[in-house]
């Protein structure tokens, strides 16, 4: 069956980084694009960040854009978030999630989700 | 940038119907799709494309959309059901995906 199981989550001080992985089994990876999706505390979704199937087309929400980098390899099935310049409001669980198409669509399936925490 | 608005909560008895609305500038003229989130769990879409369903979640789950509202409506309502329901789209202006405020369901 189809399962994604993030990893790479922690505890990092505020202006650190982190490089959280989503595995992808049990689909084609290379023809479904993916996404980011975090969860503060208490909080509601919110959008993080969106890859092309093909790594050909990238968009990343305003909170995170230019610190949060969304990227993927095709031959190893995996999905990476790299995140920098961490801040507190970055604590969140952060789950992957596959789209339904291999641009945008609904998110048919999704990870677990790994907990960062940003924090002195 | 686009704003989904949703009530913060819903209650129903048992047996009862559910609606929840997703409120957003002309959200007619785009899909929505529907998530549900029970506690501690990921989300589930429960209804794409507006009115569409996945395998394996209930008819009771239905959805529609016109002008500037969105609907998820449940039908017949278990206890099963409550849950914190987010609606979505894909804002095609802005090249970004946006989720709705949410609404947590209760059963009575």
């Amino acid at each position: 069956q189809m399962q994604l199981v993030e990893s790479g989550g922690g505890v990092v001080q505020p202006g650190g980084s982190l490089r959280l992985s989503c595995a992808a089994s049990g689909f084609t990876f290379s023809t479904y694009a993916m996404y980011w999706v975090r969860q503060a505390p208490g909080k509601g979704l919110e959008w993080v960040a969106f890859i092309r199937y093909d790594g050909g087309h990238e968009y990343s929400a305003d909170s995170v854009k230019g610190r949060f980098t969304i990227s993927r390899d095709n031959s190893r099935n995996t999905l990476y978030l790299q995140m920098n310049t961490l801040r507190a409001e970055d604590t969140a669980v952060y789950y992957c999630a596959k789209s339904s198409s291999g641009g945008s669509g609904y998110m048919d399936v999704w990870g677990n989700g790994t907990t960062v925490t940003v924090s002195s | 940038s686009y704003v989904l608005t949703q009530p913060p909560s819903v209650s129903v008895a048992p047996g009862k119907t559910a609606r929840i609305t997703c409120g957003g500038t002309n959200i007619g003229s785009q899909s929505v799709h529907w998530y549900q989130q029970k506690p501690g769990q990921a989300p589930v879409v429960v209804i794409y494309y507006d009115s569409d369903r996945p395998s394996g979640i209930p008819e009771r789950f239905s959805g529609s959309n016109s002008g500037n509202t969105a609907t998820l409506t449940i039908s017949r309502v278990e206890a099963g059901d409550e849950a914190d329901y987010y609606c979505q789209v894909w804002d095609n202006s802005n090249n970004r995906y946006v989720f709705g405020t949410g609404t947590k369901v209760t059963v009575l």
